[in-house]
């Protein structure tokens, strides 16, 4: 079980909104850990969607938004669209165990 | 254009070593941490190690640490991952990728590579 807590999946049909949700705890995002997120598509390798709790790459869309809050933080998806069917993980540093951790992922289903 | 490419993977018998290589072009490696992330068959993603830029300061998971050691030539602009003493649940595709933040609370990895397939078994 991984320190930080994703839901296993989500849903939601075009064009409606998701969000994902990491949970962790005093010694990762709670005590101040940026949060990063990543999709995977089958097969490939992940790509970084958002860094430092709420920042976006060049070339990824704002339909996509992070946010972080005491020891939770989220990953919002807004106009879905099939091509965001995937894989999706967080991201955090952990103080206690001096290392990065990785949510358990959550695979997103475009109905 | 940014790239890390592992090599190295193999098919291996329990007990036995393997050492993974990355090869990274397309920014200043010896600038920038980087890292190893693994992921199980139909699993999902794990971190493995992380190694400052300049290969001093190094960070390894609990099932890594005494058996994987990682190392940087900033000379060839190769990251190296040594696994000793493997396990069939070290089967796995590695990840080699490059590091970005200014604080390690703050590292996230940017670039990714393919991947290698490491497969531990009898």
């Amino acid at each position: 079980q991984s320190v930080l807590t994703q839901p296993p999946s989500v849903s939601g049909a075009p064009g409606q909104r998701v969000t994902i949700s990491c949970t962790g705890g005093s010694s990762n995002i709670g005590a101040g850990s940026h949060v990063h997120w990543y999709q995977q598509l089958p097969g490939t390798a992940p790509k970084l969607l958002i860094y430092g709790n709420n920042n976006r790459p060049s070339g990824v869309p704002d339909r996509l938004s992070g946010s972080k809050s005491g020891t939770s933080a989220s990953l919002a998806i807004t106009g879905l669209r099939a091509e965001d069917e995937a894989d999706y993980y967080c991201l955090s540093y952990d103080s206690l165990s001096d290392g990065w951790v990785f949510g358990g992922g959550t695979k997103l289903t475009v109905l | 254009e940014v790239q890390v490419l592992e090599s190295g993977g193999d098919l291996v018998q329990p007990g036995e070593s393997l050492t993974l290589s990355c090869a990274a072009s397309g920014f200043s490696f010896k600038n920038f941490a980087m890292g190893w992330v693994r992921q199980a068959p139909g699993k999902g993603l794990e971190w493995v190690s992380t190694v400052h830029d300049d290969g001093v300061g190094t960070y390894y998971a609990d099932f890594a640490k005494g058996r994987f050691s990682i190392s940087r030539d900033n000379s060839k602009n190769t990251l190296f991952l040594q696994m000793s003493r493997l396990r069939v649940e070290d089967t796995a595709v590695y990840y080699c990728a490059k590091a970005e933040g200014f604080t390690v609370d703050a590292y996230y990895f940017d670039h990714w590579g393919q991947g290698t397939l490491v497969t531990v078994s009898s």
